[in-house]
Order: C-alpha cells, then structure tokens, then sequence
C-alpha cells in the first residue's frame, strides 16, 4: 500500500542550528500536510502543499513539495527553544497517509 | 472559538473492560477520524467517518467501535478484544474533501490517554 516513509527519527541540534526533515512517498500525492505536535500535546497544522514545486515560508520555517510530487522537506532555520516538537508529514485526500514524525531536540 | 473536545484527558480500564472515549467538535465539519499514537511513534488511523450514519474502518480497526448518529459527535469505544489498548487517542476532523481540490489540514482535540491497570 501507500507509504510515507519521513527521515531522521531524531535530530539533535544546538539552538541557532538548522533543521531538516524530509518526505518520500512511494506514490504520487494529490497534497501535503505538515503538522507540529509539541511534547504532551496534541499535532497542529502547519501548512499544505499542492502544486509541483511548491515553496511556502512560515517565518523561519520553509515548506518544499518536489517536482515529482513525491517528495517535501521541511527546514527550520536558527532553531529556537520554541521549534522543539515532532514534525509529521502527511499527503493524500480522503484519508491522509502518515509519516512517522522527526523530533527536534534541542541540546543544552 | 470552535474546536474538538476530547473526554476524558485520562481514562484507566480494567482487562476485560470496555470503554467510550467521548470526540465532539463544533466547527461544522463533514469528515471525524480516530487515531492511535503509540509511546515515540506516528498516527495510525482507527475509524474515520465523512457523513452521519456512515463510517470506514482504518489500519487497525480491529477490537474497537465507532458511532456517529450527529455531524459534532464520533464517539470510539475499545473494548475489551482489543488486547493491547494502552495509547494516546487522537480525535481529528476537517472539512468534507471536494476531488480536485486537495485537501484541508485536520484540527485535532488534545487527545485521550488510555492506560490499561
């Protein structure tokens, strides 16, 4: 069946360092989602993507849909103490197909 | 404000026990879904419904139950053949998917843990 598959598990980073997480699907996606889910809580939308090639900015966060619309990252520049959480990627139309999240870890 | 309410915040069930976790939004959305999160891990889909009266089991459907008699109401009960019930339950809706369109993000409610004792 259709997969997500989102890389890495983890990323450790020092505050001020970048973050990147990164989607692949085994199939082509009408759209992707983004959805940050911050320790205790609960996922929150982020942003969706539709057209090949897309680029969103939210602030410090840059959202890419491949041109093959297969692919999307997601990438955090100068992570603060406020970025940490596990990112998840989802695409798809009735129901959505999930990845299995990165979390950012902020080093002390 | 609108939103989805999730009850109870902790629930404790005996083995052999069933139990109703309890989703109700109020933002006029078409489509409900259930979600379990396991300890480290991603969203696995439950049940999902995108009209009254009408519901779709998911990936992992099995010893659970849905209903869905009113458009702000999607309760899941576990029962007791769902052996290994303990997780974090994710109640989500969005509005009704229109082919062509794409799609709408999901608003989640603050979810159910439930712990088995």
């Amino acid at each position: 069946g259709q997969q997500v598959m989102q890389i890495p598990q983890y990323q450790h980073v020092q505050e001020g360092e970048d973050f990147t997480t990164y989607c692949n699907s085994s199939t082509t996606l009408s759209n992707i989602q983004w959805y940050k889910q911050r320790p205790g809580g609960h996922p929150v939308f982020l942003i969706q993507l539709v057209k090949s090639g897309e680029v969103k900015k939210q602030k410090r966060l840059t959202f890419q849909f491949g041109e093959a619309k297969k692919n999307s990252s997601l990438h955090i520049t100068a992570t603060q103490t406020t970025d940490v959480g596990t990112y998840f990627c989802a695409g798809g139309n009735y129901q959505l197909i999930w990845g299995a999240g990165t979390k950012l870890i902020i080093k002390p | 404000d609108g939103g989805i309410t999730q009850s109870p915040k902790y629930l404790f069930r005996k083995e052999g026990q069933n139990v109703t976790l309890s989703c109700e939004q109020n933002l006029n959305h078409d489509a409900m879904y259930w979600y379990r999160q396991d300890p480290g891990q991603g969203l696995r889909l439950i049940y999902y419904s995108q009209i009254v009266n009408d519901f779709q089991k998911g990936d992992i459907a099995e010893g659970y139950s849905v209903s869905r008699e009113k458009k702000e109401s999607f309760p899941l009960t576990v029962t007791s053949a769902q052996k290994n019930p303990t997780a974090f339950y994710l109640c989500a809706s969005t509005k009704q998917i229109i082919p062509g369109q794409g799609g709408y993000g999901y608003t989640f409610g603050s979810g159910t843990r439930l712990t088995v004792v």
